[in-house]
């Protein structure tokens, strides 16, 4: 059973360039999660998708979107990327939103902002 | 949201049990007590979950308080490859956010 695939897993941009990050979740899986991970702040949470739809969204700018695909598939997206854009983007799925339900996590994205 | 409070860090010899505490005094009745570690350069991963009664699996067990203020995650037999940062955190049935605390980071001596 592949587990939760996160392209790509390492980049580079430059202040005020936009990037987009995808995640696959495990097959059967409706509900996918992004988290962002600094050192400083630690892991938080940015939003999650069910179904298509945005059930709730975390203490970020606007910069920051995302989406959800008909096959579950995520990307979410950065534009007028920032220095302190410069982290670990993970991703995790579930089979449903409920609080029951075990997060499998993916290997993450290394966005890294010059 | 409710917050958890963990330990900044533990140490634990190798093949001795490692009680890892976390506080979380705000919780209400419907969040689900999770537990995930992460090791260096990988994304977290699923250790064990729990609503109100104690859980075992083959990796760990979890005894949440009567009052489920609070709750610890057991590791029985600690080895080199359980040294990682775990994390308590509370999944909301009807919220969807999750909030992860700093995590507890295990050092285990050979």
């Amino acid at each position: 059973k592949a587990g939760v695939t996160q392209t790509p897993r390492y980049l580079i941009k430059t202040r005020g360039q936009q990037v987009t990050l995808s995640c696959s979740p495990i097959s059967g899986h409706r509900s996918v999660s992004w988290y962002q991970q600094t050192p400083g702040q630690g892991l938080q949470f940015l939003f999650e998708y069910f179904s298509e739809t945005q059930r709730n969204k975390g203490n970020f700018p606007g910069r920051f979107s995302g989406r959800q695909f008909s096959n579950s598939r995520s990307e979410m997206n950065v534009s007028t990327l920032e220095l302190g854009d410069s982290a670990l983007y993970l991703c995790a799925s579930s089979f449903q939103s409920s609080g029951a339900n075990v997060l499998t996590f993916g290997a993450g994205s290394r966005l890294t902002v010059l | 949201d409710a917050k958890t409070t963990q330990p900044n860090s533990m140490e634990s010899n190798e093949e001795e049990p490692v009680h890892l505490p976390c506080n979380h005094s705000t919780i209400s009745g419907t969040d689900y007590i999770h537990w995930y570690r992460q090791l260096p350069s990988q994304g977290p991963e699923y250790v064990i979950h729990g609503l109100t009664s104690n859980v075992n699996n083959r990796m760990a067990s979890l005894a949440i308080a009567e009052d489920r203020k609070s709750s610890t995650l057991i590791l029985h037999r600690a080895t080199l490859r359980d040294a990682a940062v775990y994390y308590c955190i509370l999944r909301r049935v009807n919220d969807y956010k999750l909030s992860f605390g700093a995590g507890t980071t295990v050092t285990v001596r050979a």
